[in-house]
């Protein structure tokens, strides 16, 4: 079955740029999503095929994907980014998510 | 805005079947352009697909789960639902709906959610 492999933990100081990886066999071959949630919340979609922003989400999150590594990259970061992200893929009719990354700004 | 609502038993006995009904508001489930999903995740942990459904009754499971999972919709109610058979304490988790967008099928993503109700597999 396919793997999605995710940092467990991110730091990012306040105000500087953090990118979240998400590495899969050939991952740069499938379209990838990813979420937001925060503590004791429902996941937010903030990336959509790879690098589309859903309605609603700042422009300082933007998504990359190529080879066997997709990136999640938030500019600017800020206190309220703190949270977990999880990558998301389709695989062989079945959905997959990635283990989730801990993101924490300094 | 479309809005989705999870209701059902949050306590299960061992061995039971799990329940769980999503309503859709602010739009139809019908809509040829998705799929409707549930998702759960234990406490603690990281984020699980049960299985997907369109408003035609076709479905996707979970390998890992298809055993036990039965998904299935109701379009005259803009209801879809959610069984789990033979359960343990494994499966307690908080369990979400969401719409599931059709990306050349079940290959979307997942937007928006419900807001979860935890589930306990206990005696």
């Amino acid at each position: 079955s396919y793997e999605l492999t995710q940092p467990l933990s991110v730091s990012v100081a306040l105000g500087q740029t953090a990118r979240i990886t998400c590495g899969g066999n050939n991952i740069g071959s499938k379209n990838v999503h990813w979420y937001q949630q925060k503590p004791g919340q429902a996941p937010v979609l903030v990336i959509y095929r790879d690098s589309n922003r859903p309605s609603g989400i700042p422009e300082r999150f933007s998504g990359s994907n190529s080879g066997n590594t997709a990136t999640l990259t938030i500019s600017r970061a800020q206190a309220g980014d703190e949270a977990d992200y999880y990558c998301q893929v389709w695989d062989s009719s079945n959905v997959v998510f990635g283990g989730g990354t801990k993101l924490t700004v300094l | 805005q479309l809005q989705l609502q999870e209701s059902g038993p949050g306590l299960v006995k061992p061995s039971e079947t799990l329940s769980l009904t999503c309503t859709v508001s602010g739009g139809s489930i019908s809509s040829s352009s998705y799929y409707w999903g549930w998702i759960r995740q234990p406490p603690g942990k990281g984020l699980e697909w049960i299985g997907s459904i369109y408003y035609s009754g076709s479905t996707y499971y979970n390998p890992s789960l298809k055993s036990r999972v039965t998904i299935s919709v109701d379009t005259s109610k803009n209801q879809f639902s959610l069984k789990l058979s033979s359960v343990t304490a494994a499966d307690t988790a908080v369990y979400y709906c969401a719409r599931h967008w059709d990306d050349y099928g079940p290959r979307g993503w997942f937007d928006p959610w419900g807001q979860g109700t935890l589930v306990t597999v206990s005696s």
